[in-house]
């Protein structure tokens, strides 16, 4: 049983298309990091956030913390080319610090 | 600010062989990870390293699986013996201490067992 659900597993969309993946648990987390994941290439952080019902925004990416700390959800606007690769959700439940993953969003943005 | 290295980047192995990687993560940074992860997955945490002790190995599989960081800096990870289900990436991972949370990878080292 995964600690962090994530979905779709996958998606294949046009340029120009909005989108949105969603991370889920049934656990709090002190935290939530999103990650993006290029083939042959280690996972680098986009954002952490923190704070129940936080929003956060990277240029075209929205990401939005759960009021209850339990769930997340990164929103792509105008996707590009470049936004492909896997995304990734992770966070340490409770008050441990042992960071768990989700199973990853697989995004193909077709030009 | 050099990143996280790792070496080798791709090894490949038969059943039942005996393989190492190695990792030197950011400078100054206490924690390091050693993460598997299998095609079409997330990251598994194998291994946490605080210094050069041991925060969480509730994941590594200890009967083919040893890990060490002694002196608190560069690590190794060794699979003896390989199984086939062993492939994957291993990734190393490292953060400061006070921002445990932020965490830089390597690139990777993509095993393949025969």
């Amino acid at each position: 049983t995964q600690l962090l659900e994530q979905s779709p597993q996958f998606l294949s969309i046009q340029e120009g298309e909005n989108l949105t993946v969603y991370c889920n648990s049934s656990s709090v987390f002190s935290s939530l990091q999103w990650y993006r994941q290029e083939p042959g290439e280690g996972p680098v952080l986009l954002v952490t956030v923190v704070t129940g019902g936080e929003v956060k925004k990277l240029k075209r990416l929205t990401f939005q913390f759960g009021d209850a700390r339990k769930d997340s959800s990164l929103h792509i606007t105008a996707a590009q080319p470049g936004d492909t690769g896997l995304y990734l959700c992770a966070g340490a439940a409770g008050g441990s610090y042992i960071p768990t993953f989700g199973r990853g969003t697989s995004l193909i943005v077709h030009p | 600010e050099a990143g996280v290295a790792q070496s080798p980047r791709y090894k490949i192995i038969e059943k039942r062989q005996s393989v190492a990687f190695w990792c030197n993560p950011i400078s100054g940074h206490a924690t390091l990870y050693w993460y598997q992860q299998i095609l079409g997955q997330g990251p598994k945490l194998l291994i946490q390293f605080q210094n050069n002790g041991v925060v969480d190995d509730s994941q590594l599989p200890k009967d083919r699986f040893s890990a060490e960081r002694l002196k608190g800096v560069d690590s190794t990870l060794k699979i003896q013996p390989a199984k086939l289900e062993d492939s994957a990436v291993y990734l190393c991972a490292s953060s400061e201490l006070a921002h445990w949370n932020t965490q830089y990878f390597g690139p990777g080292t993509r095993l393949t067992v025969l």
